[in-house]
């Protein structure tokens, strides 16, 4: 049972225009949800977070938005970079167990056009 | 501060060999989690250890098993390989166990012939 998905494998966008990356969810006690990004041959760096209370978050190029009702975050980048071709993961901490451990999409790789 | 180093970096093994992999976390980091990446399955959970003690199981099969020493490094183990075991093995690190961003090491990757 996946619980956050990302339907788009790959993207591929002009620099300078925005990039658009989607994720959904299915667990609606999620409270919390994260992007990574992971270049080749290394591990997936934090990138910005977005909490349920809120329905926006910016920092610098990169802007997250939340729509809790659809169930559905996306991951703005304006503009896009050569720099930002990354495979990115959104994620969400689920309360299984006794400690919040973070369920990954399978990831969309973006590739920005020079 | 050094970042989570996981060693080795690659590793090939055959169908049946067992392998073992180390995760140095990020000194002060008391939480180790693993993960698993394959091509189009993201990043599957495989399970998290906390001063010790193993908190959360991914489902995964009993043939891959962790542990945590009292310095917080871990070593995550695979027995009986098999080919479907290629992957990406990524260990994380966090200082408690309810802070939800995790450090990532650079992984290994791991080939089963």
């Amino acid at each position: 049972d996946q619980q956050v998905k990302q339907n788009s494998p790959s993207l591929s966008v002009q620099e300078g225009r925005i990039s658009i990356l989607n994720c959904d969810y299915t667990n609606s006690m999620f409270d919390y949800f994260l992007w990574y990004k992971k270049y080749p041959a290394e591990g997936p760096t934090f990138l910005i977070s977005i909490s349920s209370i809120k329905d926006k978050n910016e920092d610098g190029r990169f802007t997250v938005f939340l729509n809790k009702s659809a169930k559905h975050l996306s991951l703005h980048i304006v503009p896009s970079q050569p720099g930002d071709s990354a495979v990115y993961f959104c994620a969400a901490p689920n309360s299984a167990g006794s400690a919040r451990q973070l369920t990954f999409g399978s990831g969309t790789q973006l590739t920005v056009l020079p | 501060k050094a970042g989570v180093t996981q060693t080795p970096r690659y590793l090939i093994k055959t169908r049946g060999q067992q392998v073992t992999l180390s995760c140095s976390p990020i000194s002060g980091h008391r939480s180790v989690s693993w993960y698993q990446q394959t091509p189009g399955q993201g990043l599957q959970f495989l399970f998290e250890y906390f001063s010790e003690t193993q908190r959360n199981k991914g489902n995964f099969p009993g043939r891959f098993s962790g542990r945590q020493f009292s310095n917080s490094r871990s070593e995550m183990n695979v027995s009986t390989l098999e080919l479907g075991d290629s992957a990406l093995y990524l260990c994380a690190s966090r200082p408690g166990a309810i802070n939800e961003k995790l450090f990532f090491g650079s992984g290994t990757q791991l080939s089963v012939l």
